[in-house]
């Protein structure tokens, strides 16, 4: 049973270009979170979906930032015109549903550099 | 604000038992510990969580003291592949998993 895959592991944009990153969760997951985690820092909330639901989008910043679940196909972050300040890595973890007696299982990440 | 306090970092011999230590002194009593650590270039791992019994498992002990107020993750015979960032979490079991709270961790280095 593979993990949670992210890709790309790294992906470089210039500013002002688009990133999209891509989340596929463990078989069987239908609820997908997504954080990013600056340097020498914890992970910070970003987005919670399910299946084309958007259920938590509290800590997403309100513009250039967007999340999907689709039904079919992996979730996706997607950051338009991209600022330095962008730089992080981004991580995506899925779940089976969402309490604390269910874990939720991280990817490895996309670190994304904004030059 | 993270409800918890960890050192910044610490250091601990291949070999030997790593004790890493946490301060939860608001912890609230139906409020879980949990601990993930993160080795450097991946993402969180879960290790163990407990509520007010002392826990162990394959990867780790928790000891969590009387009052709940601190507690103390232990890795018993520490190996290199033990560096990496530790984070103590505590949790409502209503929290959702994006409700955690993740402080900065303790960066646990492991020395040959």
């Amino acid at each position: 049973n593979a993990g949670v895959m992210q890709n790309p592991r790294h992906l470089v944009r210039r500013r002002g270009q688009e990133a999209r990153l891509r989340c596929s969760p463990m078989k069987g997951h239908s609820h997908v979170y997504w954080y990013r985690q600056l340097p020498e820092e914890g992970l910070k909330f970003m987005v919670y979906l399910q299946k084309e639901n958007i259920i938590d989008e509290s800590g997403m910043p309100k513009e250039r930032f967007s999340a999907e679940f689709p039904k079919e196909g992996p979730s996706i972050l997607r950051i338009q015109q991209v600022v330095r300040g962008d730089s992080a890595a981004y991580f995506c973890a899925s779940s089976t549903r969402d309490s604390s007696n269910t874990e939720a299982f991280f990817g490895q990440g996309t670190r994304l550099t904004v030059v | 604000d993270a409800k918890t306090t960890q050192p910044t970092s610490m250091d601990c011999a291949e070999g030997r038992a790593a004790n890493l230590p946490c301060n939860h002194s608001t912890i609230s009593g139906n409020e879980y510990v949990y601990w993930y650590r993160q080795i450097h270039s991946q993402g969180p791992q879960y290790i163990i969580h407990g509520l007010k019994n002392n826990e162990t498992n394959e990867m780790a002990s928790l000891i969590i003291t009387e009052d709940r107020k601190s507690s103390t993750l232990i890795l018993p015979h520490a190996t290199l592949r033990d560096t990496a960032v530790y984070y103590c979490i505590v949790r409502a079991p209503w929290d959702s998993n994006y409700q955690l709270i993740w402080g900065a961790g303790t960066k646990l280095i492991i020395k040959p």
